[in-house]
């Protein structure tokens, strides 16, 4: 089992480009989660799918960020325009169901994205 | 209020008991989390404890829970610098789907 796999593992990129973090859940697992990480606001869950399906999008800070589930074993972050404010490390997650202690979250070691 | 608190920092030396404490908010949540986060990683489950039990005893690690408080705390014996991490406190809220909210974390430090 490989785990939870984010690319890029960190990203560098100027204000005003377009920024697609990508993730890969642990095979069988139906749930996914995208958070971010700061230290002003600690961790923060953004969107989470069931089944491929956004189920809760109220954490997303606004419209310049977009998530897709295409199928189960991928999905997509992307913020377009980025901002210096969005520099965080974002993780993203996987489960069975939403986090009961048989089915724990998974998380893969984020992406550490700065935006100059 | 709706967040689930914790202190911030913690320094202990080595060897020593770490106590990391919580205040959740939902009374109803079921269970109760500790998540752990080395440098550089995701979060990773370290334990939990069912809302009708009071404590919990693994090795090193003791959970206690005061439900009247929402109070919720892990003790680690002998801590050691492989200990060092940030600590988050987690617990289940219902309405719509059962969501995990997370505490802030709790940066542990260990020193010789």
């Amino acid at each position: 089992d490989a785990g939870v796999i984010q690319s890029p593992r960190h990203e560098v990129t100027e204000m005003g480009q377009e920024v697609t973090l990508r993730c890969k859940p642990i095979s069988g697992h139906n749930s996914l989660f995208w958070y971010r990480q700061t230290m002003m606001r600690g961790l923060e869950l953004l969107i989470y799918f069931n089944n491929n399906v956004p189920i809760d999008d109220s954490g997303m800070p606004e419209d310049r960020f977009s998530a897709k589930m295409p199928n189960a074993s991928f999905s997509t972050l992307k913020i377009q325009p980025s901002e210096p404010r969005d520099s965080a490390v974002y993780f993203c997650a996987s489960s069975l169901g939403t986090g009961g202690y048989n089915s724990p979250l998974h998380f893969g070691n984020g992406t550490r994205l700065t935006v100059t | 209020g709706e967040d689930v608190e914790q202190s911030l920092f913690l320094s202990v030396r080595e060897g020593d008991s770490s106590v990391i404490n919580c205040t959740y908010t939902d009374s109803s949540s079921t269970y109760l989390y500790w998540y752990k986060q080395e440098p550089g990683a995701g979060l990773q489950l370290l334990t939990y404890i069912f809302s009708n039990m009071d404590m919990k005893q693994d090795q090193r690690l003791t959970v206690l829970l005061n439900k009247k408080d929402k109070h919720l705390s892990l003790r680690i014996a002998d801590t050691q610098t492989g200990d060092s991490a940030i600590y988050f406190c987690a617990e289940i809220r219902t309405g719509g789907y059962n969501k995990l909210i997370f505490g802030a974390g709790t940066r542990l430090a260990v020193h010789p």
